[in-house]
């Protein structure tokens, strides 16, 4: 079964240093791989996506994902944080398969950042 | 561009009553999919179509719980007979294309389903 586990709930990191966003996954073949956020009160906006290459991936916003098979991970990480990056962060997964289950996401629970000033 | 609508934004409803909740995609997107998100939950899939058929079902909870897209652009969500657990915050989403791609999905802003 796909499953994504993202181990922290919340991150608090100062603004200007760097964060890490930590996700794991767990799919039956090769995974597309998810950031999304979310601001309170609005939808999810799509940060970034490893589907195949280079395991270093850049997003939107600064943000960037280094995808590590032997690990199954895809953490999420920023040189220098910003206040502006405080909000809800959630890792997805899509299993590259066979069947009816292709187009759905798994998500994680979540991970809130708080970046102080 | 106009990003994926939904109506109602707050939908508050009695127990046992009907809902309906809209959904307009991204003009040109063929899938389109619905999620629900509980409270400190990530979204949960309940549904995708690929243009008017529904590619992949198996998240509905129950059958209380039915979608339509008629034409393959907006689509309904449609939940009968509603319990307080189905309080959740129904997220929409669109994307280009279904099958095995890594295609986004775009999200729009959610309905916020109260049932009292």
């Amino acid at each position: 079964a796909q499953s994504v586990a993202q181990p922290e709930d919340q991150v608090n990191v100062a603004e200007g240093n760097p964060l890490t966003v930590k996700c794991t996954y767990s799919v039956s073949g090769n995974p597309y791989l998810f950031w999304y956020v979310q601001y309170p009160n609005r939808g999810l906006q799509f940060l970034l996506k490893y589907i195949t290459g280079d395991n270093l991936v850049k997003g939107s916003y600064g943000f960037e994902a280094e995808f590590n098979k032997s690990q199954t991970s895809f953490h999420l990480k920023k040189p220098s944080a910003l206040v502006s990056d405080s909000a809800l962060y959630f890792c997805a997964v899509r299993d590259f398969g066979r069947g009816s289950t292709l187009g759905r996401l798994y998500f994680g629970r979540g991970t809130q950042l708080t970046v102080w000033p | 561009g106009a990003g994926v609508s939904q109506t109602p934004s707050n939908k508050v409803t009695e127990k046992g009553k009907y809902v309906e909740l809209r959904c307009d995609p991204i003009s040109g997107h063929t899938a389109l999919y619905w999620y629900r998100q509980s409270l400190g939950q990530g979204p949960e899939f309940l549904i995708y179509f690929q243009g008017t058929g529904a590619a992949d079902d198996s998240g509905l909870p129950n059958d209380r719980f039915f979608a339509v897209r008629p034409e393959g652009s907006v689509s309904t969500l449609k939940i009968q007979r509603t319990e307080r657990g189905d309080s959740a915050v129904y997220l929409c989403a669109s994307s280009l294309t279904w099958g095995p791609g890594g295609n986004e999905q775009y999200f729009g802003p959610g309905t916020r389903l109260t049932v009292t």
